[in-house]
């Protein structure tokens, strides 16, 4: 059964570093989505990202934050700066025009 | 705007015993509704959805919600759980925008005791 994928499965960082998160969606899926979720607290949408460009962004979007689609495969989410903050589990998740969404298994940030 | 609330933050229980977890949500929109799971340290699997149709709506592994549009819930319930049941569930909605973004419940931990 195809699913997403994200990698890497864990990050560290220095505060006010870059960090690439990647994601490989569902090959033939067309809206795709980042999540977070900070330890102890509810999943939060960031981002959605349809026909190459940004759909919909949460007020945690900043302009420390970008997404990008440069292959047709890959789904990267950016973090230009990173903050303390910033330390979260990020999901990505992708879908048909159906509803449904899935997600991948996440990346576990930690900005030190 | 929507929200979802989830009005147990944790549910113990032991073996065999059934189980609700209980969502509320608020939309001012016609809604699709969602119950993902989040096994430890994995991320979160579709356990279920109300889309249309039939307002209760099953999983494969026992579990079914129940769509009340006149209460704006959807809890999940399960007859007999097991302990591979123990997991943080998720409520979550979608709707009023065409590009479907998700929101969440604060979760409820299901922690089922042998």
């Amino acid at each position: 059964e195809p699913e997403v994928t994200q990698t890497p499965s864990h990050q560290v960082t220095q505060m006010g570093q870059e960090v690439i998160l990647r994601c490989v969606p569902i090959s033939n899926h067309l809206y795709f989505y980042w999540y977070r979720q900070i330890l102890g607290q509810k999943v939060e949408f960031l981002v959605s990202f349809y026909n190459n460009e940004i759909s919909e962004k949460s007020e945690i979007f900043d302009d420390q934050f970008s997404v990008e689609r440069p292959d047709g495969s890959n789904f990267t989410l950016k973090i230009r700066s990173t903050k303390l903050e910033d330390s979260a589990m990020y999901f990505c998740a992708s879908r048909t025009d159906q509803e449904t969404q899935y997600f991948g298994p996440g990346t576990r940030l930690l900005v030190l | 705007a929507q929200s979802v609330t989830q009005l147990d933050s944790q549910v113990p229980v032991f073996e065999e015993a059934p189980v609700e977890l209980r969502c509320n949500y608020s939309s001012s929109v016609s809604v699709y509704l969602f119950w993902y799971v989040q096994y430890p340290n994995q991320g979160l699997q579709l356990l279920l959805k109300y889309l249309s149709g039939s307002t209760l709506v099953e999983s494969i592994n026992g579990f079914e919600a129940e769509f009340n549009k006149s209460q704006t819930s959807f809890h999940l319930r399960k007859p007999s759980v097991h302990i591979s049941d123990t997991a943080e569930y998720f409520c979550a909605v979608a709707g009023g925008t065409s590009y479907g973004k998700l929101t969440f419940g604060q979760g409820t931990i299901l922690t089922v005791h042998p």
